[in-house]
């Protein structure tokens, strides 16, 4: 099955810097690769996602980059904020796994004023 | 999205007690998955609930430990039965209401277990 490898697992910016975290993945036929963020006490809440057929993808301060070949995707925060400390989730979808979600360990951000 | 609710928020159980645990959402699923976050860890599907048919369990999480039901497009209760204190984690649903692979999450259920 999928296994997916997150790093760091903490990460410590000062306001205003930018931050990456980075994902590989073991399976070459995922194809589905979403970003969770975990505030303490919350749900996961999906705040960006890339497909295999797409090499980058932004949404305001954050975007994630997709790398086939090496089987690896990472999410880049800049101009970070207080509010973006919290746990980042990486996952993966294969096709043949049924649509479940494999998930990273988890990146603990804190941004520091 | 969908607007996904879960029952209990939070339990304290004894050891030896079940618990079942019900998902709520607020418009036609094919799939509701069932996941299991131990504290501080990462999130590990138990199992993926279809309508009318068995739930399919992940390896590690059987059914008599964990049955599943549902009985309706918009509802499944997961069941963690014969409780031991290894069992304390939140436990958490999840659809893809758009069967685009975008999963959202219900707000989960903290379950300690004495």
């Amino acid at each position: 099955g999928e296994n997916v490898e997150q790093h760091p697992s903490t990460l410590s910016v000062q306001e205003g810097d930018s931050a990456v975290i980075k994902c590989t993945y073991s399976d070459s036929a995922s194809n589905y690769f979403p970003w969770y963020k975990q505030e303490l006490g919350k749900r996961p809440q999906l705040i960006i996602d890339i497909r295999s057929n797409v090499g980058e993808k932004k949404d305001q301060r954050i975007a994630v980059t997709l790398n086939k070949t090496a089987k690896h995707f990472s999410l880049h925060i800049t101009e970070t904020q207080p509010e973006d400390s919290a746990v980042y989730f990486c996952a993966a979808i294969s096709p043949g796994g049924g649509n479940k979600l494999t998930f990273g360990t988890g990146t603990q951000l804190k941004v520091e004023l | 999205s969908a607007v996904i609710s879960q029952k209990p928020s939070r339990d304290i159980c004894q050891r030896g007690t079940s618990l079942t645990i019900q998902c709520q959402v607020d418009s036609q699923v094919t799939m509701m998955f069932w996941y299991r976050q131990q504290p501080g860890q990462s999130l590990t599907l138990i199992a993926t609930a279809n309508q009318g048919s068995e739930a399919t369990y992940e390896s590690g999480f059987v059914i008599d430990k964990f049955p599943i039901s549902r009985p309706n497009l918009t509802f499944s209760t997961l069941t963690v039965s014969n409780m031991s204190p290894e069992d304390s984690s939140i436990y958490l649903c999840s659809v893809d209401p758009t069967h685009s692979n975008e999963q959202f999450f219900g707000p989960g259920t903290r379950l300690t277990v004495l």
